[in-house]
């Protein structure tokens, strides 16, 4: 497809499970980003990956959560022993980063998100 | 520290009548101002960007967003509003640093359209 793509769109999963949720970004987009939106809120920054490396993970809330990129394009976002708090959309968005004077990135595009639904 | 602040975190207006969602912003750098929007069950959509050119931003959907540095504001306007209009609408900042481009999102205007 033309878009991101994230997979599944809706999870629903008991307490202190293990939750795996992956994004499939446009082709040829280097930088990806997951964010995660709460009931009423924006969206809220969790990690940004330039190729395979995770350049900021400044945005994950505990060790819990982990994300990786190992070939520069899928990414799955983990999360270990699933609480009642973690239930959000998980949104995942890619852009063409493109180095310009002050290093202004794309614009970014995003997917439809994961809903996590943690019982 | 950058945020952004959403005045209202409803609106609701008649089709056909304009449209005013309210932003304000505070940043140390000269920032990079956004609006989103989210229609429900699909993904968030660029409205429209301000990064330091002309201070009046024209969008998709015949949106615009004007950046006052005075008012440290980024507030949406549509002249004449259409059903297909209703959805959350965010403003968003992006940190200038590290070139990561992470975006710092507004808590969302739900905009109502009514007929």
């Amino acid at each position: 497809g033309a878009g991101v793509s994230q997979t599944p769109s809706n999870k629903v999963t008991e307490k202190g499970k293990y939750v795996e949720l992956r994004c499939d970004p446009i082709s040829g987009h280097t930088a990806l980003y997951w964010y995660r939106q709460s009931l009423g809120q924006g969206p809220e920054f969790l990690i940004y990956f330039q190729g395979t490396g995770a350049a900021d993970d400044s945005g994950l809330p505990n060790d819990r959560f982990f994300a990786v990129r190992p070939e520069g394009s899928v990414s799955t976002l983990k999360i270990q022993r699933t609480e009642r708090g973690d239930s959000a959309v998980y949104l995942c968005a890619s852009s063409l980063r493109r180095m310009a004077a002050g290093g202004n990135t794309g614009e970014l595009f995003f997917g439809e998100g994961s809903r996590l639904t943690v019982l | 520290a950058q945020s952004v602040t959403q005045l209202d975190s409803h609106v609701s207006v008649s089709e056909g009548t304009p449209v005013l969602l309210r932003c304000n912003y505070s940043s140390s750098y000269s920032p990079s101002l956004f609006w989103y929007v989210q229609h429900p069950n699909k993904g968030l959509q660029l409205l429209l960007k301000y990064t330091s050119a002309a201070t009046l931003v024209k969008g998709i959907n015949g949106f615009e967003a004007e950046f006052k540095k005075s008012e440290t504001s980024f507030h949406l306007t549509k002249p004449s509003a259409h059903m297909s209009d209703a959805a959350e609408y965010f403003c968003v900042v992006r940190l200038p640093t590290s070139n990561t481009g992470k975006l710092i999102f507004g808590q969302g205007t739900t905009l109502q359209v009514k007929p």
